[in-house]
């Protein structure tokens, strides 16, 4: 059974702190993977992907992935109270198989 | 506007009922999908379409049947076989598939169903 691994949470940052979200994945086939935001009541969101050894930055927001260790995460710099939200990540061998989400609080 | 569409929003079954949530998309997108996430979970995949009038299983397609008539519409029926169908449901859409660069899912705003 392939499986995409989060932490539970919920992971609570004080406004202006880096948040970091972490995700291991069992399917050493997998090939890209996608951070999804989603919003309490509403659907998910792409906010990144990376398919590529290393990091990848887009504004406040950093994807990391290593292979070897079949690790991924994302890092958000200078958190606002509106990045508080459900984090999903997912991983595509395939299909995307998604992880059950870190719930992340940001604290004015 | 392109995007995806789903309705009802919130949708009320009786126990042996079998309920359709339609699911429109005008994106062209080849690839459609099906979701459902239950309450602290992630999204689990129901069924999926890579093409009209094709269609496959998820990991938990028993108590549901889906149809791929027309390129934009991917309806999901709920049977009374689904035994705890009490769940968000998420509708998706790709431009297709299993390439990376194609495989960027947009989802539509959802249908809550609870059953009576």
């Amino acid at each position: 059974q392939k499986e995409v691994e989060q932490n539970s949470g919920p992971l609570s940052v004080p406004e202006g702190a880096i948040a970091s979200l972490n995700c291991t994945y069992s399917d050493r086939g997998s090939q890209s993977f996608f951070w999804y935001r989603q919003y309490s009541g509403k659907s998910p969101e792409l906010i990144m992907f990376i398919y590529s050894n290393g990091d990848k930055e887009d504004g406040r927001f950093t994807a990391q992935l290593n292979k070897a260790s079949q690790y991924v995460s994302l890092l958000i710099r200078d958190s606002q109270p509106s990045d508080s939200a459900t984090y999903l990540c997912a991983g595509l061998g395939g299909k995307l198989i998604f992880g059950q989400g870190t719930e992340l609080s940001v604290k004015p | 506007d392109g995007g995806i569409t789903q309705s009802p929003k919130y949708l009320f079954r009786k126990e042996g009922q079998n309920v359709t949530l339609s699911c429109e998309q005008n994106l062209n997108h080849d690839a459609m999908y099906w979701y459902r996430q239950d309450p602290g979970q992630g999204l689990r995949l129901i069924y999926y379409s890579q093409i009209v009038n094709d269609f496959q299983k998820g990991d938990i397609a028993e108590g549901y049947s889906v149809s791929r008539e027309k390129k934009e519409s991917f309806p999901l029926t709920v049977t009374s076989a689904q035994k705890n169908p009490t769940a968000f449901y998420l509708c998706a859409s790709s431009i297709g598939f299993r390439d990376r660069d194609y495989n960027e899912q947009f989802f539509g705003p959802g249908t809550r169903l609870t059953v009576l």
